[in-house]
């Protein structure tokens, strides 16, 4: 599976929107992006994932570029609940739905 | 639906002790797995299982054994604790691919932390 690369943290004042972006230059063409949430050693909590679509649920958005090589999670109005570490995980189609982890990017959602 | 559930929610062990973590899921899903997260860190895969009577291993299974007997548990077992298991332990679970270009998402549970001294 693709390597990704997030940055380590980033602050967001609340009611903006937050933008979380993500390195997956390895990517292959049967690997899907994942973005699931950890808040505060929960166990992680999924969010969206996506293939090479635009993709938006209710909880937020992911844009993936053209070549697929990056992507972007957007929370649009984000709030105090929101702060939790993000992880961006791809996994291919094929291989039992493993995902291996990295060490995401805290989130800082500040009043 | 409960989820996915795991006990027990903490435990201290001994150098040497053994011990078994349950997890357990009522969304009838076939793939189920056990993670460990170390602080600071992400989530790393121990072992996985893609149905009843099935196991596999993952990035770091060294210390770790695993049984499936039935679809809707998956255990765990340290047979010797070592201080380097201190972690905390997380399973979930998945439907397999249901559907030709689908893929399928990972429930969690809460975790169980555990620590070896």
């Amino acid at each position: 599976d693709a390597k990704t690369t997030q940055p380590t943290s980033m602050d967001c004042a609340e009611g903006r929107a937050a933008n979380l972006p993500c390195n997956h230059s390895t990517i292959s063409g049967n690997e899907y992006v994942y973005w699931y949430r950890q808040i505060h050693s929960q166990g992680p909590q999924y969010i969206i994932h996506g293939l090479k679509n635009n993709e938006t649920n209710e909880m937020a958005s992911l844009i993936i570029t053209e070549d697929r090589k990056s992507s972007t999670l957007i929370l649009p109005h984000a709030t105090l609940r929101d702060t939790a570490v993000y992880y961006c995980i791809v996994s291919a189609l094929y291989n039992f739905n493993k995902f291996y982890f990295g060490s995401g990017t805290k989130l800082n959602v500040k009043p | 639906n409960a989820g996915v559930t795991q006990t027990p929610k903490f435990r201290v062990l001994k150098t040497g002790q053994s011990m078994t973590l349950l997890c357990a899921q009522d969304m009838n899903h076939e793939y189920m797995y056990w993670y460990r997260q170390d602080p600071g860190m992400g989530l790393r895969l121990i072992h996985y299982s893609v149905g009843e009577g099935t196991t596999a291993k993952g990035e770091v299974p060294d210390g770790y054994n695993v049984s499936r007997l039935k679809k809707q548990n998956f255990l765990l077992g340290l047979e010797s604790a070592a201080p380097s298991q201190t972690s905390v332990y997380f399973c979930a679970s998945s439907y397999p691919r249901r559907a030709a270009g689908a893929q399928e998402t990972q429930y969690f549970g809460p975790g169980t932390r555990l620590l070896v001294l």
